[in-house]
């Protein structure tokens, strides 16, 4: 049972272009969520996240919008950068059950010259 | 920001051999330390909660006899995959909180070990 979910496997956008990830989630339970960004052979790292108390938080170029009664997030990335080029996964917790964390499967984001 | 090191990042075993994969807190101390797997085009999937001192708790359907996880020291747990066979082929990703964040979910995640057995 897949918790956490991210439909689209690839998104390809220019740079300088808006980039929009999106990620659904089934547990009700989740109240905090987090992106993450992986490049090939590294470990993930750490990009923004939103309580579930808030709708949107920013952070420079990434913002994140949450729609609870939707159970969707979805992160913008705005201009686009090739450097932005990683996989993107969406994770969801519930506070307070030490940073466990459920994983969705991942965007591949290709930003084009 | 906080340092998680693996290591081996690579490494290519037989079948039925064991094989151990370090996990690191380099500038802080974790108490627990997270294990995840993912196999290709897959999800992180968490295995086991490593906990410092104590025995680690394995998430449903992980078998704590094959993977054992050890937690002895506030910046060090490990990883053994014991008799491992080519199903256990994957990407093993350690991770862990800092003191501060440890409710927030935010993760440090270490470079990842990529087993291969033949």
């Amino acid at each position: 049972d897949q918790q956490v979910k991210q439909n689209s496997p690839s998104l390809s956008v220019q740079e300088g272009r808006i980039s929009i990830l999106n990620c659904d989630y089934t547990n009700s339970m989740f109240d905090y969520f987090l992106w993450y960004k992986k490049y090939p052979a590294e470990g993930p790292t750490f990009l923004i996240s939103i309580s579930s108390i808030k709708d949107k938080n920013e952070d420079g170029r990434f913002t994140v919008f949450l729609n609870k009664s939707a159970k969707h997030l979805s992160l913008h990335i705005v201009p686009s950068q090739p450097g932005d080029s990683a996989v993107y996964f969406c994770a969801a917790t519930i506070t307070g059950t030490a940073s466990k964390l459920t994983f969705g499967t991942g965007t591949r984001l290709q930003v084009t010259l | 920001g906080a340092v998680v090191s693996q290591h081996p990042s690579w490494v290519i075993c037989k079948s039925g051999t064991s094989v151990k994969i370090e996990c690191r807190s380099l500038d802080f101390q974790a108490t627990t330390m997270f294990w995840y797997r993912q196999f290709p085009k897959q999800s992180l999937m968490l295995m086991a909660t490593s906990n410092e001192g104590s025995k680690a708790t394995y998430e449903q359907g992980v078998e704590k006899d094959k993977f054992l996880i050890n937690h002895a020291s506030l910046t060090l747990s490990t990883l053994t995959v014991t008799s491992a066979h080519p199903e256990d082929s994957s990407f093993y990703i350690c991770s862990a909180s800092t003191p501060g964040r440890r409710n927030t979910g935010e993760l440090f995640f270490g470079e990842g070990s990529r087993l291969t057995v033949l």
